[in-house]
């Protein structure tokens, strides 16, 4: 399998555009999530799916924010309008079914820029 | 806030051990402890966990108090692809969407 997948790779961007980012999880996993990275705030989990529908959604900082899960093999998460403090490092992340033994495997992340 | 503490940094030289300790002391008696790494410009990755008993895989050990206050997570021979971010953290089975990523320890393995 070739892990968990996420594009682009870098994005650099304008403050007040909309940014799109995507995720391919590992097949035949139940569950997905996104997180996002900074310096000053570490990792931290904005929102997570089961069987494609949003579970959790405490952690995305505003309405700006938005993230959807059409089907089991693809989610987005949207920034409309972007502005520079949303530039981080945002990963995706799958697992297996629900259980202690089970793992997340992230994806390389998408190194956002708002300018 | 991460319910563990865990030192800043630590250096290891290549070949030896890597001992990177972790302390949760407000633990409960259903939360495991789970290990992440995470090497620059990586997403983390899952290294071992464990609720009592002390564990071993082929990345790492795992020891684990007997009061469950703290562990240790054993690189038996680390090796400069070792050098990342360590993350120690707590949760209860089946929490993978309330594991709470806090600093981490640099170990920096060097030549």
């Amino acid at each position: 399998d070739a892990g968990v997948i996420q594009s682009p790779r870098h994005e650099v961007t304008e403050m007040g555009q909309e940014v799109t980012l995507r995720c391919k999880p590992i097949s035949g996993h139940d569950y997905l999530f996104w997180y996002r990275q900074t310096m000053m705030r570490g990792l931290e989990l904005l929102i997570y799916f089961n069987n494609n529908v949003p579970i959790d959604d405490s952690g995305m900082p505003e309405d700006r924010f938005s993230a959807k899960m059409p089907n089991a093999s693809f989610s987005t998460l949207k920034i409309q309008p972007s502005e520079p403090r949303d530039s981080a490092v945002y990963f995706c992340a799958s697992s297996p079914t629900w259980g202690a033994h089970e793992k997340l495997f992230f994806g390389s992340g998408t190194q956002l820029s708002v300018l | 806030d991460a319910k563990t503490t865990q030192p800043t940094s630590m250096d290891c030289a290549e070949g030896r051990a890597a001992n990177l300790p972790c302390n949760h002391s407000t633990i409960s008696g259903n939360e495991y402890v789970y290990w992440y790494r995470q090497i620059h410009s990586q997403g983390p990755q899952y290294i071992i966990h464990g609720l009592k008993n002390n564990e071993t895989n082929e990345m790492a050990s795992l020891i684990i108090t007997e009061d469950r206050k703290s562990s240790t997570l054993i690189l038996p021979h680390a090796t400069l692809r070792d050098t990342a971010v360590y993350y120690c953290i707590t949760g209860y089975g089946g929490s993978q969407g309330n594991l709470i990523f806090g600093k981490g320890t640099k170990l920096s393995v060097k030549p």
